[in-house]
């Protein structure tokens, strides 16, 4: 059984950048797609991309794309998400999440909260 | 992008009810559609891939039907760890992958 753990809450001015770990334990990423999804305070779930670490191929969401970078680690336990250019909007809680190649989500970390202030 | 729409926005159900939540897409997304419930302070969790294909260790009370652009999730008879938010999601079109916008199962 697959484990995913985030790294810890981050307080982020305009203008910066975050950057978020998700670790997983119990299994690998081999074969599955490791995506990034947010949750704005009150809000529905958005997507923000995917990474497939055996090969490396990413897919952005288009709001995203010029802003965000997911990477991934050869060991394909660990993936990071990286959120330039930070405006009061992305304040979030921002999980990773692991699903097949089909590309639902089948594991969740626990969570991430990013809070964008001047 | 595939927009999809749930409803009711909040759903007030007595405890041993049953519960009908609806999700529509807006071109058909095939059988390609999840169901996740989501309770407060936690990740969403997976209850139904496929339509209608239960993920492992959930329980029998919870089924998903509908194919193309209109899905249901049915809660046969509410126990009172049900009451979340649920999110279906569909996964035939991308990018992006795409949310509805949540119904909310609360008490009555």
């Amino acid at each position: 059984q697959m484990q995913l753990v985030q790294s810890g809450a981050e307080v982020k001015k305009t203008g910066s950048s975050v950057k978020v770990s998700c670790k997983a334990s119990g299994d690998t990423f081999m074969y599955r797609n490791l995506h990034w999804v947010r949750q704005a305070p009150g809000q529905a779930l958005e997507w923000m991309g995917w990474i497939t670490p055996f090969n490396g191929d990413t897919n952005y969401a288009q709001k995203f794309q010029d802003r965000v970078t997911i990477t991934g680690d050869t060991s394909m336990t660990a993936a990071y998400m990286e959120l330039s250019s930070l405006r009061s909007e992305d304040t979030a809680m921002y999980f990773c999440a692991v699903g097949p190649l089909d590309n639902y989500f089948g594991y969740w970390g626990q969570g991430t909260l990013v809070t964008v202030s001047s | 992008e595939m927009v999809m729409t749930q409803s009711p926005a909040t759903l007030s159900v007595s405890p041993g009810d049953r519960a009908t939540l609806s999700c529509r897409a807006s071109q058909s997304v095939s059988n390609n559609l999840a169901w996740y419930q989501q309770k407060p302070g936690q990740a969403p969790r997976l209850l139904i891939y496929g339509a209608s294909t239960r993920a492992t260790g959930i329980p029998a009370r919870f089924s998903g039907s509908g194919s193309g652009t209109e899905f249901t999730l049915t809660i046969s008879s509410l126990q009172s760890e049900d009451f979340a938010v649920y999110y279906c999601q569909q996964y035939n079109y991308w990018p992006p992958l795409t949310f509805g916008g949540g119904t909310k199962v609360e008490i009555k």
